[in-house]
């Protein structure tokens, strides 16, 4: 029920391409939706979020789509950059009962975006 | 800019031995959590912290693992009895509030038990 389950496990896109990484979820009552970028050797960190009360957010280059009937977001990575290679992880949340936001990870898609 | 801080970041263990691994959140966050991440995984929720005491744990956050924060600043985690299925990197992470704030994550402590 908490999975999260994540595709491509790995990307290769060229420079200028749109990276797109897709996420499905079963707990209906998940209500945050962050995605994380992961460099080698450092922990994760948030690079865009949204909430089901909404279709689409976008911050720069970086746009979720959501689609709460289906229970799938995903993540459009426009113009990639050498960059943004990394690892990306989508993972969703609930407010537990003392309002504390445990998140459960996606197994995560590598992303190499090539010159 | 304000960051989580995680100590050791690499340690070496034999099996059976306790481990501590330390963190100090962002000094005015008020959630904590720690997760690991075993090589080539994705990253699992062991356990989360608010007003002194467990909000939240996993099936993983069994009787070996427990988390104290012994002073303002520090959370720790400590592997009572190590196993090798301990070896992961293991992250902390803070938020300021509660329900969808960001959070932000700690370099992590890389537990490798032998």
């Amino acid at each position: 029920q908490q999975q999260v389950k994540q595709s491509p496990q790995s990307l290769i896109v060229q420079k200028g391409g749109i990276s797109i990484i897709n996420c499905a979820y079963e707990n209906t009552a998940f209500d945050y939706f962050p995605w994380y970028q992961q460099f080698p050797g450092k922990g994760p960190a948030l690079l865009i979020a949204i909430r089901p009360d909404v279709s689409e957010k976008k911050e720069g280059r970086f746009t979720i789509s959501f689609n709460k009937s289906a229970k799938q977001f995903s993540l459009h990575i426009m113009d990639s950059q050498p960059g943004d290679s990394a690892t990306y992880f989508c993972a969703a949340s609930t407010r537990g009962q003392t309002g504390a936001n445990n998140l459960f990870f996606g197994t995560g898609t590598r992303l190499t975006v090539i010159p | 800019e304000p960051e989580v801080t995680q100590t050791p970041s690499h340690q070496v263990t034999q099996m059976g031995q306790e481990v501590i691994l330390r963190c100090v959140p962002i000094s005015n966050h008020l959630y904590f959590y720690w997760y690991r991440q075993i090589l080539g995984q994705k990253v699992e929720f062991l356990v989360s912290f608010y007003n002194n005491e467990i909000s939240e744990k996993s099936e993983i956050f069994d009787d070996q693992f427990s988390v104290e924060r012994p002073d303002g600043s520090n959370f720790t985690l400590k592997i009572r009895s190590t196993k090798l299925e301990d070896s992961a990197m293991y992250f902390c992470a803070s938020t300021l509030t509660s329900g969808g704030e960001t959070q932000y994550f700690g370099p992590g402590t890389r537990l490798l038990v032998l």
